[in-house]
Order: structure tokens, then C-alpha cells, then sequence
């Protein structure tokens, strides 16, 4: 059974830019959940898509947007880049999102 | 918001001996429970789930309880060994796909062989 895939894996973008990242969760899952990991902040969430509806959002400005497509796969895009946006972020998928969640390698995001 | 707290500095334990990780959180009490572990540049993986009418789980060499009074989950792992050694993470979960998963920032365990 395939894990959870992130892509890319590594993504080096200046300041004001945006970024889309993608993930693409287990077959057969339908929650997906985006992640920022930062060494000062730890894993925040950033919010949760299911059955292509945006279920919950954490508390992050409206620059962070994502979407779910009708094949479960999910995108993340970050709009007008700040360099406190550098971070891992990780994609985790789950059958129903109350269930243990699989996450993916991440993608490290450098702002510069 | 909830707060979890886990021990902030390294964990140090020699090898065949249990270790044994708190997670404490503040606020309301989870319907869920998890651990997990990340290694370095890696994402977590999922270890174990425990809810909150549950007062311990356990698997293989895993075992965690959860003390709804004590606000407090202990995560051990009996007979450690080297290639435990890596940061463990606590995650909460209000329940009915709320706020998604609440994580604390982790604790680091060295297993000294």
C-alpha cells in the first residue's frame, strides 16, 4: 500500500512570490491534513479538506489556502511568500480524520 | 486554545532499561490521544491511539495510559533499544473533526547503548 506522497520534496522561493505544494494521500482515505512544522512553533495545523470541503482551518492568516480534489489528492498554495513562512510542511491523511493520521515526508519550503 | 506540554529536554536512557515520556495538557479533555515519532527531515509516524474512556493501550514493546483527571498521558517503551532513539510527539484530538490534531513540540529520547 503506498504512503502518503508530498511533492516537491525541497522548494527555495523568494519573498512575495507564491507556492503551490501538493499531496496525495492513501488510496481509500478521504481527510487530508496540512501541517506547518517550525522549530520554534512545533506542528501547528493548518487546516483539514474532506470529500473536497474544507472542514476545519487552524489560526493562520488567509494568505494559506488548499483544496481537495474528487480523487482525495490535496494542494496547498502560500500567497505573498514571507521569509517566516521557511518551514516543513506536511500533508497527513486519515480515513475519516478521527483516526490515527498517516503523514508524508514533507516538503521543506525555504523563503529567501 | 489547549496546550500540551512535554519534556522539553532530551531524554537520556540507557539501552534495555523503560523509558518512559508525559505529555500533560491543559483546557479540555481530548476524545483522542496519539503518539508518534519523527525522526530527523522525516514526517511523523503514527504509534499508538487511545480514547478517552480508555485507560491504556498497549503494542508490542508500547504501552501508554491516559489519566482524563490528571490531564496526563505516559508513553513507555520497556526493553529500549538504540534504534528507538528519535523525537516523540503527543497529539490531541477534540473529537468530531474539530480543530484537526494538536500536537506538543515533542521530546527528544537518546538511547545509550
Amino acid at each position: 500500500k503506498a504512503g502518503v506522497t508530498q511533492t516537491p520534496r525541497y522548494l527555495i522561493k523568494t519573498r512575495g512570490q507564491q507556492v503551490t505544494l501538493s499531496c496525495s494521500p492513501i488510496s481509500g482515505h478521504r481527510s487530508v491534513s496540512w501541517y506547518q512544522q517550525t522549530p520554534g512553533q512545533g506542528l501547528q495545523f493548518l487546516f483539514e479538506y474532506f470529500s473536497e470541503t474544507q472542514r476545519n482551518k487552524g489560526n493562520f492568516p488567509g494568505r494559506f489556502s488548499g483544496r481537495q480534489f474528487s480523487n482525495s489528492r490535496s494542494e496547498m498554495n502560500v500567497s505573498t511568500l514571507e521569509l517566516g513562512d521557511s518551514a516543513l510542511y506536511l500533508c497527513a491523511s486519515s480515513v475519516s480524520g478521527e483516526t490515527e493520521a498517516f503523514f508524508g515526508q514533507g516538503t521543506r519550503l525555504t523563503v529567501v | 486554545s489547549q496546550k500540551i506540554e512535554q519534556n522539553s529536554e532530551a531524554l537520556n536512557i540507557q539501552e534495555g532499561k523503560t523509558a518512559t515520556l508525559t505529555c500533560n495538557y491543559t483546557n479540555y479533555s481530548p476524545a483522542y490521544l496519539q503518539w508518534y515519532r519523527q525522526d530527523p527531515g522525516r514526517g511523523p509516524v503514527f504509534l499508538l491511539l487511545i480514547r478517552e474512556n480508555e485507560k491504556e493501550k498497549r503494542k508490542e514493546r508500547l504501552k501508554v495510559t491516559f489519566d482524563t483527571t490528571l490531564k496526563q498521558s505516559l508513553f513507555h517503551i520497556t526493553a529500549s533499544q538504540p534504534a528507538d532513539s528519535a523525537t516523540y510527539l503527543c497529539a490531541l484530538d477534540r473529537g468530531g473533526g474539530a480543530d484537526g490534531l494538536t500536537f506538543g513540540k515533542g521530546t527528544h529520547l537518546i538511547i545509550q547503548p
